[in-house]
């Protein structure tokens, strides 16, 4: 079965520090997303890679940034956490056929 | 710019109907359409993908149609069941080797017993 896995469910920083989110895919896909998602604006991209150590800007990639070592691994972070970026945040990867696979979600909470 | 239109936003059904949820978007030019399913708190999990080429996806109770050159998608559930409560997302891949995937805002669906 596909999956992507994302390593923490519930997270709760402090403003200012600093914020890891890693998400791990078994399916040897070569494009993997971020997304957050708020009540009332949806889905948003906030980065995105097409292979190993490539990114792309999404369409709000201020305040975060990525990095992806390996294949299978495309982590995203806060290099300091703001309160307007308490959101629930996605990852997902797609296949050659453009299916996207979603992981349960890091719901993040800045205080 | 692509955008994805999802009405009504919110549904409420009694269990064993049939019922049908929209999606349209406004540029035709689209690579696949995706319908997705999301639980409170939960990821996207993915329920059909329509290709270009194709017009209509089945898995179980669920078909999905792709009307490119009216911009349109529906989701058809059969038999509808307490279970399938949940929030309904479409999202248009724009363009062969695009990341441009655009989501609709979803249709919350209550099914009741």
């Amino acid at each position: 079965d596909v999956k992507v896995t994302q390593s923490s469910r519930y997270l709760v920083k402090r403003t200012g520090e600093k914020v890891f989110l890693e998400c791990v895919q078994d399916m040897d896909h070569e494009n993997m997303f971020w997304y957050r998602q708020d009540p009332g604006l949806g889905l948003r991209l906030i980065y995105f890679s097409y292979d190993v150590k490539m990114k792309e800007k999404g369409d709000i990639p201020e305040g975060y940034s990525v990095s992806r070592e390996k294949k299978e691994r495309f982590s995203l972070i806060l290099e300091s956490a703001s309160t307007n970026q308490t959101s629930m945040y996605l990852c997902a990867s797609s296949s050659l056929t453009g299916e996207l696979f979603f992981g349960e979600g890091s719901r993040l909470t800045v205080l | 710019k692509q955008e994805v239109t999802q009405i009504p936003a919110a549904l409420s059904v009694p269990e064993g109907e049939n019922l049908v949820l929209n999606c349209s978007f406004t540029d035709s030019a689209i690579y696949n359409l995706q319908w997705f399913r999301q639980d409170p708190g939960k990821g996207l999990t993915s329920l059909l993908l329509i290709q270009s080429s194709q017009r209509e996806q089945t898995s179980g109770r669920l078909n999905a149609s792709l009307d490119k050159s009216s911009g349109r998608s529906t989701l058809y559930i059969a038999a509808s069941q307490p279970g399938d409560s949940a929030t309904y997302l479409c999202a248009a891949l724009s363009g062969a080797g695009s990341y441009q995937l655009t989501f609709g805002k979803g249709t919350k669906l209550s099914v009741i017993p």
